[in-house]
C-alpha cells in the first residue's frame, strides 16, 4: 500500500491562474481531507470530503473548492491564484468514522508567481 | 474559537536529557487531543493520541483539562527524535484536525 500519494508534488503558477490538486487516500479510505501549510505554519484545514460530498468547511474563500470521485480520489482546485496561496498542500484520507486516525500525504509545494 | 498553542519553535537538548513539548489549548468543550511528528523528507505522522494512553517511541502526553494543556515528554531524548512536532486537537463529533505552529526538536549527540 502507497498510502496516501498527492500530485503533483510541485507546480509554479502565475497569479490569477487556477491549479487542480489531485489526491489518492490510503487504501480502504474513504474520507479525504486537505490542508493548507503555509511556511513556519501548522496545517490549516480547508475542507473534508466524504461520499463525494463536502462534509465540512474551514475558513477559507470560495475561490478554493473541491471533488470527490466515486474511487474516494480528490481534487483541490484553487481559481484566480494570490500570491499569498503559495503553500504547501497536505491531503489526509480517513476512515468514515468520527476521529479515526488520519494519514497524510507528502504533500504538494504550490508556488504563486 | 479552537486554538492550539506551541510556545516554543525551537528546542535544543543533547542525547540522554529529559524533553517536553508544550502545548496549550482553547477549547469549551472536550477535545481530542494528538501529538503529529514530521521526521525529515517524510510525510506527516500520528504520535499519539490522548484517548489511547500509549506511549509510543518513550514519548507520553497527558491531558490536563485544568490547565488546558497536553504537554509531550519523554525521559531520555535520543538523536533519532529529532524532528517537527505538532499538537491538534479535533473539536467533539468531527474530524477537522486544529494544529499549532510546531515545535522543532534537536538532539545533539
Amino acid at each position: 500500500d502507497a498510502g496516501v500519494t498527492q500530485s503533483p508534488t510541485h507546480l509554479i503558477k502565475t497569479r490569477g491562474q487556477q491549479v487542480t490538486l489531485r489526491c489518492s487516500p490510503k487504501s480502504g479510505h474513504d474520507t479525504v481531507s486537505w490542508y493548507q501549510q503555509a511556511l513556519g505554519q501548522g496545517p490549516q484545514f480547508i475542507f473534508q470530503y466524504y461520499e463525494e460530498e463536502e462534509r465540512q468547511r474551514g475558513n477559507f474563500p470560495d475561490r478554493f473548492s473541491g471533488h470527490q470521485f466515486p474511487n474516494y480520489s480528490s481534487e483541490l482546485n484553487v481559481n484566480a491564484l494570490l500570491l499569498g496561496d503559495s503553500a504547501l498542500y497536505l491531503c489526509a484520507s480517513s476512515l468514515g468514522q468520527r476521529n479515526t486516525e488520519a494519514f497524510f500525504g507528502q504533500g504538494t509545494r504550490l508556488t504563486v508567481v | 474559537a479552537q486554538r492550539v498553542t506551541q510556545p516554543e519553535k525551537l528546542l535544543s537538548v543533547f542525547k540522554g536529557a529529559p524533553v517536553e513539548l508544550k502545548c496549550n489549548y482553547s477549547y469549551s468543550g472536550s477535545p481530542e487531543l494528538f501529538w503529529y511528528v514530521q521526521y525529515s523528507r517524510q510525510r506527516l505522522q500520528l504520535l499519539l493520541r490522548h484517548i489511547s494512553r500509549e506511549s509510543i517511541k518513550g514519548f507520553t502526553a497527558d491531558l490536563n483539562k485544568g490547565e488546558t494543556s497536553f504537554h509531550l515528554k519523554k525521559p531520555f531524548a535520543q538523536e533519532e527524535d529529532s524532528a517537527m512536532y505538532y499538537c491538534a486537537l479535533t473539536v467533539y463529533n468531527t474530524d477537522k484536525l486544529i494544529f499549532g505552529t510546531g515545535t522543532r526538536l534537536q538532539v545533539f549527540p
